[in-house]
């Protein structure tokens, strides 16, 4: 089946710096989305992008289908970014999402 | 967004009892609802696919005697635990899908004693 990678798995940052997150998917997709969960184990959608970029405040994401990856780029951080970064695709037919292994993001003050 | 409900959000049962989860899509509707279950600090697994008026599609691995899943309506998926017992404690979160995006429900904490 499709393998879907996220680099880093950690990521300490102090509050106001900027960071990238990356999903690497091993075989073409249809959908894409980028999920952030909150430390109450909440889903919160940030981004459905199966190709082209995006961008909702600070937060802003694009995806390379052909090169088989997408960027979650996260600015100016604040502590309430915290929890799991997580990307999930969508190869066709049935819509069953397999899941990256998220990244842990910790957003110090 | 599309909003999904889950309830309820955390239960405490006894081995060998069976516990009801609830799952609503409460201003769309959804042919298709999904189970998850979520391991501490572990990613989400697909346990499996709920269809409105069919008998659900569990993954491999996934005991359909154990984990009932009923979806009656455009709007409710249900998920039983059946004979619960402390390996079935976990993180259990339900999402629909609307045009092609997913949503998620709070998720539902089963412990197990």
């Amino acid at each position: 089946g499709i393998q879907v990678e996220q680099s880093p798995p950690d990521l300490i940052l102090q509050e106001g710096a900027n960071s990238t997150l990356r999903c690497n998917f091993s075989d073409s997709v249809n959908n894409l989305q980028w999920f952030h969960q909150n430390p109450w184990g909440q889903l919160i959608n940030l981004f459905y992008i199966p190709s082209g970029t995006k961008q909702n405040g600070r937060l802003s994401a694009t995806t390379v289908a052909t090169e088989r990856y997408s960027l979650l780029y996260i600015s100016s951080s604040q502590t309430t970014d915290s929890g799991v970064y997580f990307c999930a695709v969508e190869r066709g037919g049935g819509f069953k999402t397999i899941f990256g292994a998220g990244t842990r993001l910790f957003v110090k003050a | 967004g599309a909003v999904v409900s889950q309830h309820p959000s955390w239960v405490i049962c006894k081995s060998g009892t069976s516990v009801k989860i609830e799952c609503r899509s409460l201003d769309f509707q959804a042919t298709t609802m999904f189970w998850y279950r979520q391991f501490p600090k572990q990613s989400l697994m697909l346990m499996a696919t709920s269809n409105e008026g069919s008998k659900a599609t569990y993954e491999q691995g996934v005991e359909k005697d154990k984990f009932l899943i009923n979806h009656a309506s455009l709007t409710l998926s249900t998920l039983t635990v059946t004979s619960a017992h402390p390996e079935d404690s976990s993180f259990y979160i339900c999402s629909a899908s609307t045009h092609n995006e997913q949503f998620f429900g709070p998720g539902t904490r089963l412990t197990v004693l």
